[in-house]
């Protein structure tokens, strides 16, 4: 089955700097990548997603980018925010199992006011 | 508006004891599974369902069942539970058919003692 690997598992940004949390996955198959925010005590909430036929995606403050090639994916934060402090899950997800994910361990993100 | 929800929210069992946690979506969807998340694994699958009468096991299925009598509902049982159970428990649901989003319910803190 897939397996999706995740880092850093923590990270701390000065507030207004910028943040980069890295995925790999190793079914070349998978073409849906979801990037999820779970505040403290909170459900995982979507916040991005990309499709394997799209290199990049922006969202505002958020960018995702995508490299078949070499199966990994990214999740940029620009200007960051107290408010962004929480943990972010990536996940993939292979057509042929009907949108079962395979999460990444998870990346706790600290912004320092 | 359409939602996902999980009861309890909390729960205190004793080991030995079966125990059932409730999720109930109503946004028709077809897909739902169960996820357990533990501090450094990230969300890990353990059951999931395509639809009515249909269950499948994930990575994490030993003590674990699931049955699906209506679209609406997904019920977790721990058959004996133990304190490697005690976790935080998430269903999640989502159209299925392709590459879409999986909505989370609140979450379910169970602990074993």
């Amino acid at each position: 089955g897939e397996n999706v690997e995740q880092h850093p598992s923590t990270l701390s940004v000065q507030e207004g700097d910028s943040a980069v949390i890295k995925c790999t996955y190793s079914d070349s198959a998978s073409n849906y990548f979801p990037w999820y925010k779970q505040e403290l005590g909170k459900r995982p909430q979507l916040i991005i997603d990309i499709r394997s036929n799209v290199g990049e995606k922006k969202d505002q403050r958020i960018a995702v980018t995508l490299n078949k090639t070499a199966k990994h994916f990214s999740l940029h934060i620009t200007e960051t925010q107290p408010e962004d402090s929480a943990v972010y899950f990536c996940a993939a997800s292979p057509p042929y199992n009907f949108n079962k994910f395979y999460f990444g361990s998870g990346t706790k993100l600290n912004v320092k006011p | 508006d359409a939602e996902i929800t999980q009861s309890p929210r909390h729960k205190i069992t004793e080991t030995g004891r079966q125990v059932t946690l409730a999720c109930h979506q109503t946004w028709n969807h077809n897909n739902m599974f169960w996820y357990r998340q533990d501090l450094g694994h990230g969300l890990r699958l353990i059951h999931y369902s395509y639809g009515v009468q249909d269950t499948n096991k994930g990575e994490v299925s030993d003590g674990y069942s699931v049955s699906r009598s209506n679209t609406e509902d997904l019920p977790l049982t721990l058959e004996s539970a133990a304190s490697s159970q005690t976790s935080v428990y998430f269903c999640a649901s989502s159209p299925g058919g392709g590459a879409a989003e999986a909505f989370f319910g609140q979450g379910t803190r169970l602990t074993v003692v």
